[in-house]
Formats: structure tokens, C-alpha cells, sequence
């Protein structure tokens, strides 16, 4: 059926390095991945998304990868910040039945 | 613009009891749809409410409705109440449907079950 993994569950970054958090998709039909995060007590919010039809795309510090072929995608932060310390979900589009399925969560905690 | 608002924010139930949460979307959205959030299995789907019709259904049992009203205001039921059932419900709005729109979500409900 229809899933998303993503890995790692927990991630512990020192502030200033980069964070990567990786998500494998099983529906080869999909086409639309999402970026959310969820701040500790605060409601998901949009941080980034990509289109099959790219490869890759940036904002500022955050940049997502899509590797069709593989069924793969990744976030990528770069020079990471205290407030970057969320929970982030990955998410997948299923066109047939016009959703979206969500990763299970990553929990990035920045370091001091 | 005022955001997604839900209510109640918490709420504690009884095994066996049935309970409703609503959830009121951005001015202007006119789909809702609701999520099951739980450490251990993230984000779950429920459904998907548009111009007062279900689009979309997850995988959970029929305890489990929906139902969205002409002002686009949704509510979801839970009868019969399990202690899995434990958990943040999130509502999320949307302009319209279609699964390359951003989803705007609540604050969520907490509820648990004793």
C-alpha cells in the first residue's frame, strides 16, 4: 500500500552543521513533496516543497532533493539554528486518490 | 486573517463515550480536512471535506465521521471511544481541493481517553 518512510526518527545536530533528513515514497505515481515542521506545542506549518519536474530546490538555508528514479527525497538545512529545533514531516502525494501521506516525524534537536 | 481555530483545545473522555470536535477553517477555505497525530505514527489521514462532501477517507474504522457545514466549518465524531483513540487531532484548511494546495492547520484538540 501506499507509504512513506523517513529516517532518522530522532536527530542531534551542533549548531552551526548541517541537518539532512531522508524520506522513501512507495507510490512511483507521486508527484508533489511537501516539507512541514512542528515546532514544540505549535501546529505544522509549510516550510518547502517540490514538484517532480525539479530536481531541487532552495530557500535560503533549506534546500530539498528528489531522486525519482529512487523514490527518494531529502531536507537539507544548512548552518543550523536553536530555532530550527522542531519535528519535521515529509510528505507524499497519492494522485489517484488526490492525497497527501505524511512521514512518521523527525525530531531535530540543535545543540549549543 | 484569522487562522485555523479549533475547539476544544483538550478534552478528556470515558471509554465507551462518543465525542465531537469542530473545527473552523481560514475565512475564505473551503476544504478541511483532519489528522490523527500520535508519537508513534505521526501525521494519519482521516478525511477530506469539500463544499460540504467527503473526498477522501484514511484507513480507520467507521467510528470514526465527518461532516462539513455551508459556512465550510467542520466537525469530526468519534463514537464509542477506545484508548487508542488518545491523541492530537489536527485539523488543516485549504483554499480549495487538490493535493498541491498548502495546508494551513489548527491548533489541535488533545484528547484522552481514561
Amino acid at each position: 500500500g501506499e507509504n512513506v518512510e523517513q529516517h532518522p526518527s530522532t536527530l542531534s545536530v551542533q549548531e552551526g552543521d548541517s541537518a539532512v533528513i531522508k524520506c522513501t515514497y512507495s507510490d512511483s505515481a507521486s508527484n508533489y513533496f511537501p516539507w512541514y515542521k512542528q515546532e514544540l506545542g505549535k501546529r505544522p506549518q509549510l516550510i518547502i516543497d517540490i514538484r517532480s519536474n525539479v530536481g531541487e530546490k532552495k530557500d535560503q538555508r533549506i534546500a530539498v532533493t528528489l531522486n525519482k528514479t529512487a523514490k527518494h527525497f531529502s531536507l537539507h538545512i544548512t548552518e543550523t539554528q536553536p530555532e530550527d529545533s522542531a519535528v519535521y514531516f515529509c510528505a507524499a502525494s497519492i494522485p489517484r486518490d488526490d492525497k497527501i501521506i505524511f512521514g512518521k516525524g523527525t525530531r531535530l534537536h540543535i545543540l549549543p | 486573517k484569522a487562522g485555523v481555530t479549533q475547539t476544544p483545545r483538550y478534552l478528556i473522555k470515558t471509554r465507551g463515550q462518543q465525542v465531537t470536535l469542530s473545527c473552523s477553517p481560514i475565512s475564505g477555505h473551503r476544504s478541511v480536512s483532519w489528522y490523527q497525530q500520535t508519537p508513534g505514527q505521526g501525521l494519519q489521514f482521516l478525511f477530506e471535506y469539500f463544499s460540504e462532501t467527503q473526498r477522501n477517507k484514511g484507513n480507520f474504522p467507521g467510528r470514526f465521521s465527518g461532516r462539513q457545514f455551508s459556512n465550510s466549518r467542520s466537525e469530526m465524531n468519534v463514537s464509542t471511544l477506545e484508548l487508542g483513540d488518545s491523541a492530537l487531532y489536527l485539523c488543516a484548511s485549504s483554499y480549495t481541493s487538490g493535493i498541491y494546495n498548502e495546508q494551513f492547520f489548527g491548533p489541535g484538540t488533545r484528547l484522552t481517553v481514561l
